[in-house]
Protein backbone atom coordinates (compact mmCIF):
# COMPACT_ATOMS: atom_id res chain seq x y z
CA UNK A 1 0.00 0.00 0.00
CA UNK A 2 1.50 3.33 -0.69
CA UNK A 3 -0.53 4.90 2.08
CA UNK A 4 1.23 7.50 4.37
CA UNK A 5 1.14 6.50 8.04
CA UNK A 6 1.28 9.26 10.83
CA UNK A 7 3.78 9.25 14.01
CA UNK A 8 2.43 9.71 17.07
CA UNK A 9 -1.34 9.23 16.93
CA UNK A 10 -1.92 11.90 19.41
CA UNK A 11 0.50 14.82 20.49
CA UNK A 12 -0.42 17.20 23.33
CA UNK A 13 1.72 20.49 24.22
CA UNK A 14 1.56 23.29 25.80
CA UNK A 15 1.24 26.79 24.09
CA UNK A 16 4.50 27.88 22.74
CA UNK A 17 6.56 24.54 22.40
CA UNK A 18 7.42 23.10 19.06
CA UNK A 19 5.16 20.10 17.66
CA UNK A 20 6.77 17.64 15.72
CA UNK A 21 4.79 15.40 13.57
CA UNK A 22 6.21 12.29 11.17
CA UNK A 23 4.61 10.71 8.21
CA UNK A 24 5.95 7.33 6.81
CA UNK A 25 4.93 5.92 3.29
CA UNK A 26 5.99 2.45 1.01
CA UNK A 27 6.88 3.15 -2.36
CA UNK A 28 8.36 6.47 -4.65
CA UNK A 29 6.50 9.70 -4.64
CA UNK A 30 6.06 12.27 -6.58
CA UNK A 31 5.03 14.44 -4.12
CA UNK A 32 4.46 14.77 -0.51
CA UNK A 33 1.67 17.18 0.77
CA UNK A 34 0.49 17.55 4.62
CA UNK A 35 -3.15 18.91 5.07
CA UNK A 36 -4.86 20.65 8.61
CA UNK A 37 -8.08 19.47 9.33
CA UNK A 38 -10.48 21.24 12.06
CA UNK A 39 -13.28 19.06 14.00
CA UNK A 40 -14.04 16.32 11.25
CA UNK A 41 -14.10 19.25 8.57
CA UNK A 42 -12.45 20.00 5.08
CA UNK A 43 -8.90 19.73 4.86
CA UNK A 44 -6.51 22.58 4.68
CA UNK A 45 -3.34 22.43 2.38
CA UNK A 46 -0.58 23.01 4.41
CA UNK A 47 2.80 22.31 2.57
CA UNK A 48 3.75 20.65 -0.44
CA UNK A 49 7.12 19.25 -0.96
CA UNK A 50 8.28 17.59 -4.24
CA UNK A 51 10.48 14.29 -4.43
CA UNK A 52 13.54 16.47 -5.25
CA UNK A 53 13.44 18.79 -2.11
CA UNK A 54 14.50 17.98 0.87
CA UNK A 55 13.14 21.04 3.04
CA UNK A 56 10.85 23.71 2.72
CA UNK A 57 9.31 26.30 5.07
CA UNK A 58 6.21 28.42 5.62
CA UNK A 59 5.66 30.68 8.16
CA UNK A 60 5.52 28.63 11.32
CA UNK A 61 5.83 25.26 9.42
CA UNK A 62 8.69 23.34 8.33
CA UNK A 63 8.62 20.61 6.06
CA UNK A 64 11.71 18.00 6.05
CA UNK A 65 11.64 14.96 3.49
CA UNK A 66 13.95 12.19 3.43
CA UNK A 67 12.99 9.84 0.16
CA UNK A 68 15.81 6.91 1.33
CA UNK A 69 13.70 6.48 4.48
CA UNK A 70 10.71 7.05 3.05
CA UNK A 71 9.96 9.50 5.67
CA UNK A 72 8.26 13.11 5.84
CA UNK A 73 8.66 15.04 9.25
CA UNK A 74 5.85 18.53 9.67
CA UNK A 75 7.17 20.80 12.51
CA UNK A 76 5.19 23.41 13.83
CA UNK A 77 7.08 26.17 16.35
CA UNK A 78 5.56 28.31 18.97
CA UNK A 79 2.50 26.68 18.58
CA UNK A 80 -0.74 28.31 19.23
CA UNK A 81 -3.95 26.72 21.10
CA UNK A 82 -5.87 27.79 17.21
CA UNK A 83 -3.10 25.17 15.95
CA UNK A 84 -5.42 22.80 18.05
CA UNK A 85 -6.05 20.11 14.87
CA UNK A 86 -5.69 16.78 12.88
CA UNK A 87 -2.69 16.71 10.53
CA UNK A 88 -2.23 14.21 7.90
CA UNK A 89 0.21 13.73 5.09
CA UNK A 90 -0.59 12.41 2.07
CA UNK A 91 1.39 11.02 -0.92
CA UNK A 92 1.30 10.90 -4.35
CA UNK A 93 2.51 8.55 -6.67
CA UNK A 94 4.52 9.51 -9.90
CA UNK A 95 2.46 9.41 -13.00
CA UNK A 96 -1.28 9.56 -10.82
CA UNK A 97 -3.07 12.30 -9.51
CA UNK A 98 -4.72 10.46 -6.16
CA UNK A 99 -3.62 11.18 -3.48
CA UNK A 100 -2.85 8.15 -0.05
CA UNK A 101 -3.94 9.73 3.11
CA UNK A 102 -2.67 8.46 6.68
CA UNK A 103 -4.76 8.08 9.70
CA UNK A 104 -3.45 11.63 11.04
CA UNK A 105 -1.76 12.87 13.90
CA UNK A 106 -4.06 14.49 16.57
CA UNK A 107 -2.54 17.32 17.80
CA UNK A 108 -3.92 19.38 20.88
CA UNK A 109 -2.02 22.78 22.18
CA UNK A 110 -3.02 24.02 25.89
CA UNK A 111 -3.29 27.62 26.53
CA UNK B 1 -12.24 34.04 -5.39
CA UNK B 2 -15.08 31.24 -4.49
CA UNK B 3 -12.92 28.34 -3.07
CA UNK B 4 -14.76 24.47 -2.96
CA UNK B 5 -17.88 24.41 -2.20
CA UNK B 6 -20.28 20.91 -1.57
CA UNK B 7 -23.96 20.31 -1.03
CA UNK B 8 -25.62 19.23 0.83
CA UNK B 9 -24.10 19.57 4.18
CA UNK B 10 -25.31 16.80 5.88
CA UNK B 11 -27.71 14.22 4.68
CA UNK B 12 -29.60 11.64 6.48
CA UNK B 13 -30.04 8.53 4.56
CA UNK B 14 -32.16 4.89 4.78
CA UNK B 15 -30.23 1.43 4.21
CA UNK B 16 -30.91 0.78 0.44
CA UNK B 17 -31.47 4.56 -0.77
CA UNK B 18 -29.57 6.17 -3.45
CA UNK B 19 -27.96 9.72 -2.84
CA UNK B 20 -26.09 12.24 -5.06
CA UNK B 21 -23.39 14.48 -3.59
CA UNK B 22 -22.66 17.88 -5.36
CA UNK B 23 -19.15 19.72 -5.54
CA UNK B 24 -18.40 22.75 -7.25
CA UNK B 25 -14.65 22.97 -7.86
CA UNK B 26 -12.57 26.12 -7.21
CA UNK B 27 -12.47 28.97 -9.66
CA UNK B 28 -10.01 27.89 -12.49
CA UNK B 29 -9.79 24.58 -11.49
CA UNK B 30 -10.52 21.32 -13.87
CA UNK B 31 -9.81 18.24 -12.29
CA UNK B 32 -12.32 16.66 -8.85
CA UNK B 33 -11.28 14.13 -6.57
CA UNK B 34 -13.60 12.41 -4.58
CA UNK B 35 -12.79 11.08 -0.68
CA UNK B 36 -14.46 9.05 1.87
CA UNK B 37 -12.93 9.73 5.57
CA UNK B 38 -14.50 7.83 8.40
CA UNK B 39 -14.78 8.75 11.92
CA UNK B 40 -11.25 9.13 13.19
CA UNK B 41 -9.31 7.59 9.60
CA UNK B 42 -7.69 9.63 7.22
CA UNK B 43 -9.55 10.29 3.78
CA UNK B 44 -9.74 7.59 0.97
CA UNK B 45 -9.67 8.24 -2.49
CA UNK B 46 -12.58 7.43 -4.51
CA UNK B 47 -12.06 8.62 -7.90
CA UNK B 48 -11.04 11.47 -10.11
CA UNK B 49 -12.52 13.47 -12.99
CA UNK B 50 -10.44 15.61 -15.29
CA UNK B 51 -11.97 16.54 -18.92
CA UNK B 52 -15.40 15.05 -17.99
CA UNK B 53 -13.95 11.40 -17.63
CA UNK B 54 -13.11 9.30 -14.53
CA UNK B 55 -9.43 9.41 -14.90
CA UNK B 56 -8.30 7.23 -11.25
CA UNK B 57 -9.98 5.10 -9.11
CA UNK B 58 -9.71 3.88 -5.75
CA UNK B 59 -11.18 0.30 -4.27
CA UNK B 60 -14.28 1.58 -4.42
CA UNK B 61 -17.72 -0.77 -5.67
CA UNK B 62 -19.57 0.12 -8.70
CA UNK B 63 -22.10 1.37 -6.51
CA UNK B 64 -20.09 4.50 -6.20
CA UNK B 65 -20.23 6.35 -9.70
CA UNK B 66 -20.00 9.99 -10.43
CA UNK B 67 -20.05 12.32 -12.81
CA UNK B 68 -18.18 15.49 -14.17
CA UNK B 69 -20.09 18.55 -16.25
CA UNK B 70 -18.58 20.97 -18.84
CA UNK B 71 -18.54 23.70 -16.12
CA UNK B 72 -15.79 21.11 -13.71
CA UNK B 73 -18.77 20.46 -11.30
CA UNK B 74 -18.91 16.91 -10.05
CA UNK B 75 -21.74 14.70 -8.49
CA UNK B 76 -21.15 11.72 -7.09
CA UNK B 77 -23.52 8.75 -6.67
CA UNK B 78 -23.96 6.30 -4.00
CA UNK B 79 -26.51 3.18 -4.68
CA UNK B 80 -27.77 0.79 -2.54
CA UNK B 81 -26.72 2.84 0.55
CA UNK B 82 -25.07 0.43 3.45
CA UNK B 83 -24.76 1.26 6.90
CA UNK B 84 -20.92 1.16 6.44
CA UNK B 85 -21.13 4.17 3.75
CA UNK B 86 -21.60 6.82 6.87
CA UNK B 87 -18.94 9.19 6.20
CA UNK B 88 -17.81 12.31 5.92
CA UNK B 89 -17.67 12.67 1.86
CA UNK B 90 -14.55 15.34 0.99
CA UNK B 91 -14.61 17.10 -2.91
CA UNK B 92 -11.44 18.42 -3.58
CA UNK B 93 -10.17 20.59 -6.47
CA UNK B 94 -7.05 20.74 -8.69
CA UNK B 95 -5.23 22.13 -11.57
CA UNK B 96 -4.57 19.50 -14.34
CA UNK B 97 -3.38 15.97 -13.90
CA UNK B 98 0.49 16.24 -12.75
CA UNK B 99 -0.29 15.97 -8.37
CA UNK B 100 -0.91 19.94 -7.81
CA UNK B 101 -2.25 20.75 -4.36
CA UNK B 102 -5.55 19.78 -3.98
CA UNK B 103 -7.89 22.71 -2.26
CA UNK B 104 -10.96 20.45 -0.80
CA UNK B 105 -14.40 21.80 0.54
CA UNK B 106 -16.10 21.39 3.87
CA UNK B 107 -17.39 18.37 3.20
CA UNK B 108 -20.88 16.02 2.94
CA UNK B 109 -21.63 14.32 6.69
CA UNK B 110 -24.00 11.54 5.52
CA UNK B 111 -26.01 9.27 7.79
CA UNK B 112 -26.88 6.27 6.76
CA UNK B 113 -29.66 4.63 9.43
Amino acid sequence: SQQGEEDPQALSIQEGENATMNCSYKTSINNLQWYRQNSGRGLVHLILIRSNEREKHSGRLRVTLDTSKKSSSLLITASRAADTASYFCATAPYNFNKFYFGSGTKLNVKP
Amino acid sequence: DAGVTQSPTHLIKTRGQQVTLRCSPKSGHDTVSWYQQALGQGPQFIFQYYEEEERQRGNFPDRFSGHQFPNYSSELNVNALLLGDSALYLCASSLGKGGYEQYFGPGTRLTVT
